[in-house]
């Protein structure tokens, strides 16, 4: 089957850091995706992991193990505009196509 | 267009009506999705198009849910009969695979589904 699992909710102060944790099981694998959705707003693309370890983007990181299924997340420097749902997505090639899969998301608030 | 652009944003629907979707992807995306996202939860995968064909319609949630694309570009997502469990936020996507990137989906902003 094809699992995604994030926690539901997550709050940090500003300023400070915050991982947020992602394990999946799929059919196959073919890159994980973070993506940031405001409320009453569209996901937008944050990051992207296809072989194993961290990569860095500004104040955000994704680091991915695949023998582990497991992802985070790292959101560094919070500030309150990090207040929104992030959303883990597995990319699964199983039957010659790429199906993104989405987990549920965290929804992560910024308290000053 | 610069970005996907999806109509009508917002419908209100009596019980048992009929509504059309529409998706207009980024210009030369070949790959177009289908999520559907109740308040609060997460994103549920409906339909994939490559091109005009549909690979996996697995997501679909019954017989009254159906998709189709033509020349590789708009999308109609068509709901038959609608449910109140119909209401939700029906997002489309698209992406350009195979140019050594990683693909991601650029989102629309949504077609917000209420039937009453």
């Amino acid at each position: 089957g094809q699992n995604i699992d994030q926690p539901t909710e997550m709050t940090a102060t500003e300023g400070a850091i915050v991982q947020i944790n992602c394990t999946y099981q799929t059919s196959g694998f073919n890159g994980l995706f973070w993506y940031q959705q405001h409320a009453g707003e569209a996901p937008t693309f944050l990051s992207y992991n296809v072989l194993d370890g961290l990569e860095e983007k500004g104040r955000f990181s994704s680091f991915l193990s695949r023998s582990k299924g497991y992802s985070y997340l790292l959101l560094k420097e919070l500030q309150m505009k990090d207040s929104a749902s992030y959303l883990c997505a597995v990319r699964d090639p199983a039957g010659g196509y790429n199906k993104l899969i989405f987990g549920a998301g965290t929804r992560l608030a910024v308290h000053p | 267009g610069a970005g996907v652009s999806q109509s009508p944003s917002n419908k209100v629907t009596e019980k048992g009506k009929d509504v059309e979707l529409r998706c207009d992807p980024i210009s030369g995306h070949t790959a177009l999705y289908w999520y559907r996202q109740r308040l609060g939860q997460g994103l549920e995968f409906l339909i994939y198009f490559q091109g005009n064909s549909a690979p996996d319609k697995s997501g679909l949630p019954s017989d009254r849910f159906s998709a189709e694309r033509t020349g590789e570009s708009v999308s109609t997502l068509t709901i038959q009969r609608t449910q109140q469990e119909d209401s939700a936020v029906y997002l489309c996507a698209s992406s350009l695979l195979g140019t050594g990137g990683p693909g991601e989906l650029f989102f629309g902003e949504g077609s917000r589904l209420t039937v009453l």
